[in-house]
């Protein structure tokens, strides 16, 4: 069965930690992707990832980083952690070019800053 | 550029009654189409996609959704609520270029009464 993995269900940070929120998939794709979900807002997209190395600010990367040294590993970093990024993280993952496939999603980081 | 619309943000239907999530699309070319599911706590599960071919695509667990482009519609039914069935329901499109992204609705919430 394919799988993304996020390294953490449940994570409590404090204010101006760096933390770091890992993404593993075993399916060899090329595409990964970073969401935060908060109540009435939906899903909203970070950054992104066509391929090692390279990665595309999304649509609110304001106080995150990411990092893909691996095809299988990106890794969701926040430099210095504030209350108003206490949130539910997923990342998703799929083929290049598949455009008829959706996205395989992992369980999600529910990270609480205080 | 692509969006997608579910109006409401919450509906509530008896166990046994017909469940009917609305989504509609806004997009140049024909998408392709996708809705998830998300279960608290979890990630989204893929519940059936619209690629071409048969406008009535079955889904897991008894949904369905029907693909209308005349009315740029992507509705999910399900002709009778489970309990099980309480969740998120987000709809998605995406263009049929490469590498192009997900875009997903702000996601409503089905609960079902006993």
């Amino acid at each position: 069965d394919v799988k993304v993995t996020q390294s953490s269900r449940y994570l409590v940070k404090r204010t101006g930690e760096k933390v770091f929120l890992e993404c593993v998939q075993d399916m060899d794709h090329e595409n990964m992707f970073w969401y935060r979900q908060d109540p009435g807002l939906g899903l909203r997209l970070i950054y992104f990832s066509y391929d090692v190395k390279m990665k595309e600010k999304g649509d609110i990367p304001e106080g995150y980083s990411v990092s893909r040294e691996k095809k299988e590993r990106f890794s969701l970093i926040l430099e210095s952690a504030s209350t108003n990024q206490t949130s539910m993280y997923l990342c998703a993952s799929s083929p290049a070019g598949g455009t008829n496939y959706g996205y395989t999603f992992g369980s999600g980081t529910r990270l609480t800053v205080v | 550029a692509q969006s997608v619309t579910q109006l409401g943000s919450h509906v509530s239907v008896s166990e046994g009654a017909l469940v009917l999530l609305r989504c509609n699309y806004s997009s140049s070319v024909p998408p392709y189409l996708f809705w998830y599911v998300q279960y608290p706590n979890q990630g989204l599960q893929l519940l059936l996609k619209y690629t071409t071919g048969a406008t009535l695509v079955k889904g897991i667990n008894g949904f369905e959704a029907e693909f209308k482009k005349s009315e740029t519609s992507f509705h999910l039914t399900k002709p009778s609520a489970h309990m099980s069935d309480a969740a998120e329901y987000f709809c998605a499109v995406r263009h049929t270029g490469a590498n192009s992204k997900l875009t997903f609705g702000k996601g409503i919430t089905l609960s079902v009464r006993p």
